[in-house]
């Protein structure tokens, strides 16, 4: 069983289009975030859900827009897609904010 | 924001130790966490330290001196397969904070 899941593993897409990740977890966790880690590998948080509400919102374009329907899933949806935007995208969960995270495999997002 | 500060980059030898270490510019950090990442996985939690001194996991031990704003990772008998990227974070409230990263390279 796979604690935290996401898709898809890879996304392959032009500027302008679109998309969107998903993400789960079963682990029953409280609060889940994502994450964007860049080519030098540096992990920056997005946003992060408590009990479906968003608890931290960091500078972000206003084109990322995080959508929690329930405490397991929290997907991320990117509209105009830019070449910048291109990196690894990781979900995670923990049973409380900052502790103890279970990451999934990654969305690796190339923009051409 | 905050920052963690770690070196980018540590070679070792099979079965030496080798210490990787955090230090991190604010004051008020609940605690100090590390985490590991294989190249193309995912980072997975090794240890966490609520409070001042050493905690030990296997061949894993992480201490952390908050009046010093330092913690550090230690590693005992390298292994090829500890080959990977480190990383220590903290959380203050409801904020978490990854540091810059260490790649650790373990040689023969």
């Amino acid at each position: 069983d796979t604690a935290v899941s996401q898709t898809p593993k890879y996304l392959v897409t032009q500027m302008g289009n679109d998309k969107s990740i998903k993400c789960e977890q079963n682990l029953g966790h409280d609060t889940m975030y994502w994450y964007k880690q860049d080519s030098k590998k540096f992990l920056k948080i997005m946003f992060s859900y408590n009990n479906k509400e968003l608890i931290i919102n960091e500078t972000v374009p206003n084109r990322f827009s995080p959508k929690s329907p329930d405490k397991a899933h929290l997907n991320l949806h990117i509209n105009s897609l830019e070449l910048g935007d291109s990196a690894v995208y990781f979900c995670a969960s923990s049973p409380q904010t900052g502790l103890g995270y279970t990451f999934g495999s990654g969305t690796r997002l190339t923009v051409v | 924001g905050q920052s963690l500060e770690q070196p980018s980059e540590v070679t070792a030898v099979e079965g030496a130790i080798v210490q990787i270490n955090c230090t991190y510019q604010t004051s008020g950090f609940y605690g100090l966490s590390w985490y590991q990442q294989h190249d193309g996985g995912a980072p997975t939690f090794l240890s966490y330290n609520a409070l001042d001194g050493l905690e030990e996991t296997g061949r894993f031990s992480s201490f952390l001196s908050r009046s010093d704003s330092y913690g550090y990772l230690l590693l005992q008998e390298l292994q090829m397969k500890d080959s990977a990227s480190y990383f220590c974070a903290g959380s203050k409230g409801n904020q978490f904070y990854f540091g810059t990263g260490t790649s650790l390279t373990v040689i023969p």
